[in-house]
C-alpha cells in the first residue's frame, strides 16, 4: 500500500539553528499537509499546500515556518530559527483531491520527531 | 471556531470485549466530515472510520462502527472484539464540509489499552 515517507525520524537540534524535514507524498497525491504534535498534546494544523501554493495556513504558522515542493516527489518543512517550544513530532499529509470532495482522506506519514535543546 | 472534545483520557477494556470512546463538537455547518484516527506506539496517524454530516446512516469498518449524533454534535467510536492491535491513542478530528484545504481539527485523544 503506498505510504507517505517522512525524514528524518529524529533531529536533534540547536536553539536557533536551520532545520528542514523531508516529506514523500504518495506520488498521485496533489495536496500537501503538515501537522504538529507537541507532547501530550492535541495534533494541529500547520499548513496545507497545492500547485505551488499554501491554501491555507493556521496561526502556528509564522514567518519562521516556510514549505516547499523543490521537485516532484520532495515536500520539505523549514524551520528558520528553531525555539524550544518547536519541539514536536511533524506529521507529512497527502491526499489525490480537496479534502471537501468527499471520498477523499489523508494519509499521514509516520512523522518526524524535532528536539530542540 | 470548530471545537472537538474527547472527555475520556484513557481507557482499558479486555480483550475481546467491546468500547466505546466518546467525542463531541462545536460547529454552526449542516456540512462537515467526522473521522477517527488511530496512532498507535508506531506514532503513525491511521484513519480508522470517516463520517459524512449528510449521511444519516452510521459509518462501519470492520469490528469499528459509529454512533453519529447528528443533533447532540456526538460522534462515539465503538469496537468491537477488541484485540490487543487495538491499543494506541485515538483521535476523534472534524472537518469542514465546503472549501475545506486540508484543515482537520483534533480532539485531545484517548489513550486506549486492550488487556489481555
Amino acid at each position: 500500500e503506498p505510504e507517505v515517507t517522512q525524514t528524518p525520524s529524529h533531529q536533534v537540534t540547536q536553539m536557533g539553528q536551520e532545520v528542514i524535514l523531508r516529506c514523500v507524498p504518495i506520488s498521485n497525491h496533489l495536496y500537501f499537509y503538515w501537522y504538529r504534535q507537541i507532547l501530550g498534546q492535541k495534533v494541529e494544523f500547520l499548513v496545507s499546500f497545492y500547485n505551488n501554493e499554501i491554501s491555507e495556513k493556521s496561526e502556528i504558522f509564522d514567518d519562521q515556518f516556510s514549505v516547499e515542493r523543490p521537485d516532484g516527489s520532495n515536500f520539505t518543512l523549514k524551520i528558520r530559527s528553531t525555539k524550544l517550544e518547536d519541539s514536536a513530532m511533524y506529521f507529512c499529509a497527502s491526499s489525490p483531491r480537496p479534502l471537501s470532495s468527499g471520498a477523499n482522506v489523508l494519509t499521514f506519514g509516520a512523522g518526524s520527531r524535532l528536539t530542540v535543546l | 471556531a470548530q471545537t472537538v472534545t474527547q472527555s475520556q483520557p484513557e481507557m482499558s477494556v479486555q480483550e475481546a470485549e467491546t468500547v466505546t470512546l466518546s467525542c463531541t463538537y462545536d460547529t454552526s455547518e449542516n456540512n462537515y466530515y467526522l473521522f477517527w484516527y488511530k496512532q498507535p506506539p508506531s506514532r503513525q496517524m491511521i484513519l480508522v472510520i470517516r463520517q459524512e454530516a449528510y449521511k444519516q446512516q452510521n459509518a462501519t469498518e470492520n469490528r469499528f462502527s459509529v454512533n453519529f449524533q447528528k443533533a447532540a454534535k456526538s460522534f462515539s467510536l465503538k469496537i468491537s472484539d477488541s484485540q490487543l492491535g487495538d491499543t494506541a491513542m485515538y483521535f476523534c478530528a472534524f472537518a469542514h464540509g465546503s472549501g475545506n484545504t486540508g484543515k482537520l481539527i483534533f480532539g485531545q485523544g484517548t489513550t486506549l489499552q486492550v488487556k489481555p
